[in-house]
């Protein structure tokens, strides 16, 4: 069975611009749940899309958005980047059976490298 | 506000050395608790779990993790590294979202 996969896999973009992530999830997995990964903050979760509904959300500002198709396939966008954006974006997917993440294995990806300049 | 403390940020040890890798951390409820493992170059994988019942959880690789609901602890061990555990250790906390203690970078040397 195919794990999770991410595209790109690496990413330049300058402040303002926005940039949109990808995340195709493993095979009959309903929930993918993103996480931003930095040095200095560790691994934050940023939300999670169930059945193409946003199911629960992190501290992050508005920003950072998500939506999830009927495949459950999940894109992540950020607009106006900012340096501080600068990060390794995880994905992970997982059966979603329960009503959040409690319960459901995540199976992670190898992350997108957002290098903001 | 959750949150979980990983006391060690790097550890490096001698491969047939005993390991033991601190966690706490600070919710009052009920707490589905885990160990994520990242090696050089791969994804994040799950290690062990807990979710109820014997408080001593075996996970894959020989890795071990006791559940201390009185100490608010949930701490890693593994009785003798090889130079293959070197990968970095996440503590992670489940309550209605993963929260992700900061890492211990474990360095493993032959």
């Amino acid at each position: 069975k195919a794990g999770v996969t991410q595209t790109p896999r690496y990413l330049i973009k300058t402040r303002g611009q926005q940039v949109t992530l990808s995340c195709s999830p493993i095979s009959g997995h309903r929930s993918v749940s993103w996480y931003q990964q930095t040095p200095g903050q560790g691994l934050q979760f940023l939300f999670e899309y169930f059945s193409e509904t946003q199911r629960n959300k992190g501290n992050f500002p508005g920003r950072f958005s998500g939506r999830q198709f009927s495949n459950s396939r999940s894109e992540m966008n950020v607009s106006t980047l900012e340096l501080g954006d600068s990060a390794l974006y995880l994905c992970a997917s997982s059966r979603g059976l329960a009503a959040s993440t409690s319960y459901n294995e995540q199976f992670f990806g190898p992350g997108t490298r957002l290098t903001v300049l | 506000a959750q949150s979980v403390s990983q006391h060690n940020h790097h550890v490096i040890l001698s491969e047939a050395a005993s390991l033991e890798l601190g966690c706490n951390y600070s919710y009052g409820g009920t707490v589905n608790l885990f160990w994520y493992v990242q090696y050089p170059g791969q994804h994040l994988q799950l290690l062990l779990k807990y979710f109820s019942g014997d408080p001593l959880v075996k996970g894959i690789k020989g890795f071990e993790a006791e559940f201390i609901k009185s100490k608010f602890s949930f701490n890693l061990r593994k009785p003798s590294v090889q130079w293959s555990d070197t990968a970095e250790y996440f503590c992670v906390v489940n309550t209605d979202k993963l929260i992700f203690g900061t890492g211990t970078r474990l360095q493993v040397f032959p």
